[in-house]
């Protein structure tokens, strides 16, 4: 069974950059499982930030970006501020129409 | 953009069947999304559950297939979950949302998602 991986926790200063990673526990992430991120404070919905990799969903500020670094997609906040504190999920398309979701990484700035 | 909005019983009895409806408002289901299920047990991540075309075609997480139906009612814009057998391993917020595509392919991502409802297995 494939399984998602994200880091569990990240803390960043404010104005501070950070990257967050989503690989696979067998094998690399590639642009065929099209990495898309969410963001999720607690209460809320998940809020749609990254798809295809590295496009921004409507609305969302530039200092969010997504990319492919090495075998794991990336999401890189750059300038965090406060209300960037949140749980990050990334999603992975395995094919067949099935989806998996990462076990999130928790964000907190301070 | 469209929106969503799940409805369905907040308490369900062990052993029977949670039955959850997304309603799609500012576009159609029968339109080139496809229509999706996730679920959020209290303090933990989100699972996806699967997906449904408005053809009635669904395609489901193997781990909750053998108890998982997805349908579309398409003269009511709107589509449902059904999970039967439930345990207590199965109270969570579930939360609807759309896969985007278009007439030339999909993006393989979840764009518009519902509000979520809060599902509890209890007797």
């Amino acid at each position: 069974q494939t399984v998602v991986t994200q880091e569990p926790s990240f803390s960043v200063s404010p104005g501070g950059t950070v990257t967050l990673t989503c690989g696979l526990s067998s094998g690399s992430v590639s642009t065929t499982h099209y990495p898309s991120w969410y963001q999720q404070t607690p209460g809320q919905a998940p809020r749609t930030l990254i798809y295809g990799i590295d496009s921004r969903s409507s609305g969302v500020p530039d200092r969010f970006s997504g990319s492919i670094l090495g075998n794991k997609a990336a999401l890189t906040i750059t300038g965090a501020q406060a209300d960037d504190e949140s749980d990050y999920y990334c999603v992975l398309y395995m094919g067949s129409g099935i989806y998996v979701f990462g076990p999130g990484t928790k964000v907190t700035v301070l | 953009q469209v929106q969503l909005q799940e409805s369905g019983p907040g308490l369900v009895e062990p052993s029977g069947t949670l039955s959850l409806t997304c309603a799609v408002s500012g576009g159609s289901i029968s339109s080139s999304n496809w229509w999706s299920w996730v679920r959020q047990p209290p303090g933990k991540g989100l699972e996806y559950i699967g997906e449904i075309y408005h053809s009635g075609r669904a395609n489901y997480n193997p781990s909750l297939k053998n108890r998982v139906t997805m349908s579309v009612d398409k003269s009511r814009n709107q589509f449902s979950l059904k999970v039967n057998s439930v345990t207590a391993a199965d109270t969570a917020v579930y939360y609807c949302a759309r896969i985007y595509c278009t007439t030339t392919g999909c993006y393989y991502y979840l764009d518009d998602w519902g509000q979520g409802t809060l599902v509890i297995v209890s007797s």
